[in-house]
């Protein structure tokens, strides 16, 4: 069985400061793909990124980066110089395929991530 | 932004009373899901469709069923509902990429959600 944990249940920094918010999956699926999702205070859900399996190419995005260690079963989420919009929920996902296409998506229990001034 | 449209946005309703909520889209995607929200838990999966009339339980489907009769729309019920079921509901929507020889890379654009509470 698939499975995402979230070990952080809450981070609180200062602005401009940087925070990780670290992923850590499960799978015996040798071909895979994660997924991390941002829920700002509004409720509703960003897609941020997708990282497929083979290629542990680290990933920089503006402020964002991910670290994905196929080692370690981890993909960690990386905010430099945080911003108070940076205040949100962020969700890692494992994807899994249906036979009938589509897939299914196994989310952690996700992070608070609150950025004060 | 994926045209996704979900209704109610709110609704409170008592123990034992049926309630539908309706997933609307306009991206003419093919895939269409159901997910619940609850602290500790993340998002869940109850059903997804595959296509029209074309549907499949997911990880927590007791207590629920769907229904998908256009492509643009995906009703979940909650044939009796109970407290366990007060939670927040996600719509999500997704499309094969023909680049990808996986469906498991493709992403899945949600909808603002329904809060529900069973009183």
């Amino acid at each position: 069985a698939q499975k995402v944990t979230q070990a952080q249940t809450e981070i609180s920094v200062v602005e401009k400061e940087d925070v990780t918010l670290d992923c850590v999956y499960e799978t015996r699926d040798t071909t895979y793909y994660l997924f991390w999702y941002k829920q700002p205070p509004s409720g509703e859900l960003v897609f941020l990124i997708r990282r497929n399996s083979f290629d542990e190419q680290n990933e920089i995005s503006g402020r964002y980066s991910w670290n994905f260690q196929k080692s370690t079963s981890s993909f960690n989420f990386t905010i430099t110089a945080s911003q108070v919009v940076d205040s949100a929920v962020y969700f890692c996902a494992l994807s899994e395929a249906f036979e009938g296409g589509g897939n299914k998506l196994t989310f952690g229990t996700g992070t608070q991530l609150k950025v004060e001034l | 932004d994926a045209g996704i449209t979900q209704s109610p946005r709110h609704k409170v309703t008592e123990t034992g009373t049926p309630v539908t909520l309706r997933c609307h889209q306009t991206e003419n995607h093919r895939y269409m899901y159901w997910y619940r929200q609850d602290p500790g838990h993340g998002l869940r999966l109850i059903h997804y469709s595959y296509g029209v009339k074309d549907t499949d339980k997911g990880e927590v489907s007791d207590g629920y069923s769907v229904s998908r009769s256009k492509t643009e729309d995906f009703l979940l019920t909650l044939e009796s509902a109970t407290s366990s079921q007060t939670s927040v509901y996600f719509c999500a929507i997704s499309e094969l990429n023909p680049f990808s020889f996986s469906s498991s890379y493709n992403e899945q654009f949600f909808g603002p959600g329904t809060r529900l509470t069973v009183l």
